[in-house]
């Protein structure tokens, strides 16, 4: 069964760095074409794909967010991570881990997290 | 503003046919597959429509997807009071180099 939860602060301060674990199980980050991404969504709006890392650990990031987002894994915990540098206001969303399996030209995510509610205010 | 097109409401009534569209552009749609995510309120969302007409292990046959060009389409028909939910399109995107999703289509069921 596979299954992903997101964990981290429910507040964080303008300016302060944001960090977030994905912990997830039934599934291995190390077999060939897997990848866990982030995606996030503000409150009544739309997702937003934020980063990707891969089994190879390759990793992608959305154009407007690169220079302030950082993903890694720890394969021994079964978690990703993802940083998000001088946050703001704007940055306030429900945050979600989702696997995509990118075999046979998928890029669809097939599992989700639950989301973990982030607000960012002083 | 988000890179696919979804209008932001429908409905229908139980039984009834309705139709969701998705309207994107060559570096998405068109050149690649589209997936649906229904997503009930205060949940996650969950992957309904797998590689633009396929449905994932335990999705009803009343859900079904097509693409045309730069366009894509969900339908369900037999509507149900549980299929009231936000349904949100997604394809992957080469100019971005990941996916880009709509704005989410409100489906009321009266």
């Amino acid at each position: 069964q596979v299954t992903l939860r997101e964990s981290g602060p429910a507040l964080v301060t303008p300016t302060q760095t944001l960090t977030l674990t994905c912990t997830f199980s039934g599934f291995s980050l190390s077999a060939r074409g897997m990848s866990v991404n982030w995606v996030r969504q503000s409150p009544g709006k739309a997702l937003e794909w934020l980063a990707r890392i891969d089994w190879d650990d390759d990793k992608y990031y959305t154009t407007s967010l690169k220079t302030r987002l950082t993903v890694s894994r720890d394969a021994s915990k079964n978690q990703v991570v993802l940083t998000l540098t001088n946050v703001d206001p704007v940055d306030t969303a429900t945050y979600y881990c989702a696997r995509m399996p990118l075999n046979e030209g998928n890029t669809g995510l097939d599992y989700w997290g639950q989301g973990t509610l982030v607000t960012v205010s002083s | 503003q988000s890179v696919l097109t979804q209008i932001p409401s429908a409905s229908g009534s139980p039984g009834q046919r309705v139709t969701i569209s998705c309207s994107g552009s060559t570096s998405n749609i068109e050149t690649n597959y589209v997936y649906w995510y229904q997503q009930l309120p205060g949940a996650a969302p969950k992957l309904l429509i797998d590689r633009s007409s396929q449905r994932p292990s335990g999705i009803p046959e009343r859900f079904s997807g097509s693409k045309s060009g730069t366009s894509a389409s969900l339908a369900i028909s037999g509507l149900r009071s549980d299929d009231e939910a936000e349904y949100f399109c997604a394809a992957w995107d080469d100019t971005l180099g990941g996916p880009v999703f709509g704005g989410g289509t409100k489906l009321t069921v009266l």
